[in-house]
């Protein structure tokens, strides 16, 4: 399979902004996807970007992609104990139906 | 919508049991996945079926499991034998597929198995 790597835990206070990053090795994705798992529950999609587009942005939630780099990053504004969750990115390359996870980061907010 | 469903939540079983998973996708949709969740592999594709096809397995660990999809509203998964290595939380997702676009992938709640 393909590697997408994160870093697996970050810390951040009440009201900081949280980025968590992303890095991806196939140039060929097509959308590029942010999920978050909170605790014994599944997967929910949280925002996508398209490959073609270098930011995203929905409400307190910001995505950038470098495609030069494969990075892809969440950016979290005015961070609260409910983003406390584990977010995973994930990729979808030409053509495929299933998408390819990273490990997940554990945020953890600090009221 | 009740979104997808799985059962069971919680199984507990003895190593050398077979164990069935079952998964009901959320209706009209036309892909279903299986995925497994450890601490050390992170979240892994198993199989997933187009039209109730399956259409790549080769996430499958070996013979022990196997996947079927009799129908558009429900598939199964299968561990027979159990081993404690198969420990894990188990995910299934559905989505849309359309002939133009792969859509969003619904995750059920997830079964959490547990082989002594």
């Amino acid at each position: 399979g393909e590697d997408v790597e994160q870093s697996l835990f970050l810390s951040v206070r009440e009201g900081d902004s949280s980025v968590i990053n992303c890095t991806y090795t196939d140039s060929s994705s097509t959308y590029l996807y942010w999920y978050k798992q909170e605790p014994g529950a599944g997967l929910q999609l949280l925002t996508y970007i398209f490959s073609n587009m270098d930011m995203k942005q929905d409400q307190r939630l910001t995505v950038l992609l470098n495609k030069k780099d494969k990075h892809l990053s969440l950016r979290i504004a005015d961070t609260q104990t409910g983003d406390s969750a584990i977010y995973f990115c994930a990729e979808r390359l030409p053509g495929a139906n299933n998408l390819f996870f990273g490990t997940g980061t554990r945020l953890t907010v600090i009221p | 919508d009740a979104g997808v469903i799985q059962s069971p939540r919680h199984e507990v079983t003895e190593m050398g049991q077979e164990v069935t998973l079952r998964c009901k996708p959320i209706s009209g949709h036309n892909s279903l996945f299986w995925y497994r969740q450890t601490m050390m592999r992170g979240l892994e594709l198993l199989i997933y079926f187009n039209n109730n096809v399956p259409i790549d397995d080769s996430g499958m660990p070996e013979d022990r499991f196997s996947a079927k999809m009799p129908n558009a509203s429900f598939s199964t998964l299968k561990i027979q034998p159990s081993e404690p290595r198969d420990s894990a939380v188990y995910f299934c997702a559905s989505s849309l597929r359309t002939s133009g676009t792969f859509g969003e992938q619904f995750f059920g709640p997830g079964t959490r198995l547990t082989v002594l």
